[in-house]
């Protein structure tokens, strides 16, 4: 079982749609959690950062996040088509020393059709 | 503010030649530094990642190296290039402290031919 695991898409809605965004994972000591939103041949951009469970809002962007399940999401309303991009999950445990590593789901390509 | 700085945005080299990416990162000091590669439909590999001059920890045996000659700086380099090098390259930085998250630069499209 891969650590993370994200739906590749692509996934195509029309202009105003809800959009949900998911990844699960495996590993019980993930405690942060992100997302992040790639453009066509630019770096990928932090678009949500949450701490262990909840539900965090940001204007249009919902994230939450289901330890118990080990399921997170992204909610996107009134989509736009400037959303159509990229979005990769992203995780790490809470650990000490020098162990920074994330580990990224393999992202979601989401079209935004106006 | 803090802003990331990677360059060239793209680079056409042929096989067997030399590579020298740079990244710089400004308004912060002490910043974790990282490279990553991006290939499609694999996702994101980390490469390198350093905590401070001069301490590089690898974390793929590969054909590449990485040097932080200054605090702000992070540079990975190859004596010779192979195709299976192509790809894009993405540099990265958090602050110091497990909870900080990673901010990217804008990535090196690099094609090995």
């Amino acid at each position: 079982q891969k650590e993370v695991e994200q739906d590749p898409g692509p996934l195509s809605v029309p202009e105003g749609a809800i959009v949900s965004l998911n990844c699960t994972y495996s590993n019980s000591a993930f405690q942060y959690f992100m997302w992040y939103r790639q453009y066509s041949r630019k770096g990928p951009e932090l678009l949500m950062y949450t701490y262990s469970s909840g539900n965090k809002e940001d204007g249009r962007f919902t994230a939450q996040v289901d330890k118990s399940s080990k399921y997170i999401s992204l909610f996107i309303r009134d989509s736009q088509p400037s959303d159509s991009a990229t979005y990769l999950c992203a995780m790490r445990a809470n650990s000490g020393g020098s162990n920074y590593k994330l580990t990224f789901g393999k992202g979601t390509l989401l079209t935004v059709n106006p | 503010s803090q802003t990331i700085h990677q360059w060239p945005a793209t680079l056409v080299q042929p096989v067997g030649s030399p590579l020298s990416l740079e990244c710089t990162v400004e308004g912060t000091s002490n910043p974790n530094l990282y490279w990553y590669r991006q290939a499609a439909g694999r996702g994101l590999q980390l490469l390198f990642y350093s905590v401070g001059i001069g301490q590089i920890s690898s974390e793929v045996p590969q054909n590449l190296s990485a040097s932080r000659p200054q605090d702000r700086q992070f540079i990975l380099s190859s004596k010779k290039l192979l195709l299976s090098d192509s790809g894009f390259y993405l540099c990265a930085f958090n602050q110091a402290g497990v909870g900080s998250p990673l901010h990217f630069g804008n990535g090196t499209r690099l094609t090995v031919t």
